[in-house]
């Protein structure tokens, strides 16, 4: 069974950097298949952040490009999410996921972090 | 800022079908990109419900179905029952905006 789980610090100060893991299990991450995330803001929609190959091959939301990065690593079996620049705005919960083979759904999630952009 | 539109909230008594719309536009669900639907029960993780238009993943009950035709696409609830009672969000891919977009989402309320 796919399973991820999203890790990181809950609090992020203004202006600082967001950074959280995706740990998979179930699945080699070097499957053929694309890992992303997504997030969703209190009492929002969901919002698309990005998404990464295993060959490190990446995708952003180009309203995010300027700030995120995503890293993948395969000896560890899990990928990372990096937002600089973090802002009030950037509070959400972020989700991580997995693009379902040969179509463009995500078909496993993680359970989700809150992560508060506060001083 | 979604793309996709969604009506804010849609209710009926069990037993009864729904459905939900999702509007887009010429370069998401009319430029042929396939529309995915998912459930969200409160303070979870959105869970997959139908992917390519209309295909179920194992595991969830044939009283979900899903369409598209044109620019738009729909979700149907057959047989309403209260565990349907969550927030559903369509999603697709948008190549203007070379970004996987998601719909404002819908609060199904079972009466």
């Amino acid at each position: 069974q796919v399973q991820l789980q999203e890790s990181g610090p809950g609090l992020v100060k203004p202006s600082g950097t967001l950074s959280l893991t995706c740990a998979v299990s179930g699945v080699s991450i070097s499957s053929s298949d694309w890992w992303g995330w997504v997030r969703q803001s209190p009492g929002k929609g969901l919002e698309w952040i990005g998404q990464i190959y295993q060959t490190g091959s990446t995708n952003y939301n180009p309203s995010l490009s300027s700030r995120v990065s995503i890293s993948i690593d395969k000896s560890k079996n899990h990928f990372s999410l990096r937002l600089t620049s973090v802002i009030a705005a950037d509070t959400a919960v972020y989700y991580c996921a997995r693009h379902k083979t040969a179509t463009t759904s995500l078909d496993y999630w993680g359970q989700g972090t809150l992560v508060t952009v506060s001083s | 800022q979604s793309v996709l539109t969604q009506p804010p909230s849609v209710s009926g008594a069990p037993g009864q079908r729904v459905t939900i719309s999702c509007s887009g536009s010429s370069s998401n669900i009319g430029a042929g990109h396939d529309v995915h639907w998912y459930q969200q029960l409160p303070g979870t993780a959105p869970k997959l419900l139908i992917y390519d238009n209309t295909k179920r993943p194992s595991g969830v009950p044939d009283r979900f179905s899903g369409s598209k035709s044109g620019t738009s696409a729909s979700l149907a609830i057959t047989g309403l029952q209260a565990e349907d009672e969550a927030d559903y969000y369509c999603q697709s891919y948008d190549s203007t905006l070379s970004a996987y977009v998601f719909g404002t989402g819908t609060k199904v309320t079972v009466l």
